[in-house]
Order: structure tokens, then C-alpha cells, then sequence
């Protein structure tokens, strides 16, 4: 069965610092897989993608990695700031006439002045 | 507005009633998803549309589920007697492509359903 497990299950951190969120998984055989961040009573936001190739992307201060030989990506984010509370899912997507996504349960982020 | 439009934001039902919710993918999206989000959960996949087609619907966690897009835009989820587990958030995602591409889901902001 696909899985996507992520830790911590939630963190907090000060503002201004930095941190980084761990995603494993067991999808097969993989397509690609992205980060999204949801806000509270919102629905989940893309942040990037990556395909099997990719082993980071970045957008603004948020910087993904990915090793697919461990099947391990991880979500950085530097210099926080409070708005960047919200939970941060990882999304794998297997491949094979069409695509099933399997989500993380998510990491819970609270950013605190 | 440019993004999924999701109504209603919020449902109350009584056990038992029936429900229909509604969705407005982003205008030419192909893909169209719906998932189902428990309290601290991350999404599980309900069904997923390729225009009208219902090409999955492995998710949909019993018979009481159904959900169309009958003109490959707009699509309906309804849930026929109600039940507590129903309970949830209901969110719904459109793509512009095909699922096989790499094009994100851009996601509504889910119905909330409480059934008492």
C-alpha cells in the first residue's frame, strides 16, 4: 500500500529561525511529488513539485529536496515568519495511466514571535 | 473568481438527511478531485474526473457516496443518509491537465460537514 509519512507531527519554532520538515514515502512507482501549505479552515496550497529527476526546488524561502534512491524529500524554511503557521503536507504521486495521489498526514507549523 | 469555488462553506445535517455538495473547478481544468479531510488529517482521495468521465472512484467509502460532472465542469458530491463518520471536510481540486502531468491541484476551500 502507498504511504506518505511525515515528521515532526507538529513543531514550533521562533520567528526568524529556521526549520526543516521530513517526508518519507513508499509510493511505487513514483511520478512526482509535491509540498503544499494549508492555512487553517483553507484548502492546501502548491509550494513546488518535483519529478524523479529533481533533487531540490526552491520558492521564495522554502526550499525542497528530494532523494529518490532513500525515498526521502524534505521542506526547508528559512528567516520564518508568523504567517508561515499552517500546516505543510507532502503529496506523492504514483505513475501508470493515470496518477493516484497519496498525502501526508502533515506537518503542523507554529511560527511564534 | 479565478480560483475552486466550493459551496457551501458550511453544511449541518441531521443523521439520516441527504447532502449535495457543490463544486467549481477553475475554468478549463481538466482534472477534477475530491478528497475528504478529518480533523488534523491530511486529504484521502474520494474520486477523480478526467473532463466528465469518472475514471476513479476507488475512494468513495460506501455506496451512500456519489458524485458527477455531467458537463465536465461543475461537479456535484453527494452523500445519501447521512452518518456521523461523514463528518468532515469535503475539499474538492481541479488540474489543468491530465492526472499523468505534473501541473499542481489548485484546491477550494472545502465544505465543512457536521452531521449531528
Amino acid at each position: 500500500k502507498n504511504q506518505v509519512e511525515q515528521s515532526p507531527q507538529s513543531l514550533i519554532i521562533l520567528e526568524g529561525k529556521n526549520c526543516t520538515l521530513q517526508c518519507n514515502y513508499t509510493v511505487s512507482p513514483f511520478s512526482n511529488l509535491r509540498w503544499y501549505k494549508q492555512d487553517t479552515g483553507r484548502g492546501p496550497v502548491s509550494l513546488t513539485i518535483m519529478t524523479f529527476s529533481e533533487n531540490t526546488k526552491s520558492n521564495g524561502r522554502y526550499t525542497a529536496t528530494l532523494d529518490a534512491d532513500t525515498k526521502q524529500s524534505s521542506l526547508h524554511i528559512t528567516a520564518s515568519q508568523l504567517s508561515d503557521s499552517a500546516s505543510y503536507i507532502c503529496v506523492v504521486s504514483a505513475s501508470g495511466g493515470y496518477q493516484k495521489v497519496t498525502f501526508g498526514t502533515g506537518t503542523k507549523l507554529q511560527v511564534i514571535p | 473568481g479565478a480560483g475552486v469555488s466550493q459551496s457551501p462553506r458550511y453544511k449541518v445535517a441531521k443523521r439520516g438527511q441527504d447532502v449535495a455538495l457543490r463544486c467549481d473547478p477553475i475554468s478549463g481544468h481538466v482534472s477534477l478531485f475530491w478528497y475528504q479531510q478529518a480533523l488534523g488529517q491530511g486529504p484521502e482521495f474520494l474520486t477523480y474526473f478526467q473532463n466528465e468521465a469518472q475514471l476513479d472512484k476507488s475512494g468513495l467509502p460506501s455506496d451512500r457516496f456519489f458524485a458527477e460532472r455531467p458537463e465536465g465542469s461543475v461537479s456535484t458530491l453527494k452523500i445519501q443518509r447521512t452518518q456521523q463518520e461523514d463528518s468532515a471536510v469535503y475539499l474538492c481540486a481541479s488540474s489543468l491537465g491530465y492526472l499523468g502531468g505534473n501541473q499542481p491541484q489548485h484546491f477550494g476551500d472545502g465544505t465543512r460537514l457536521s452531521i449531528l
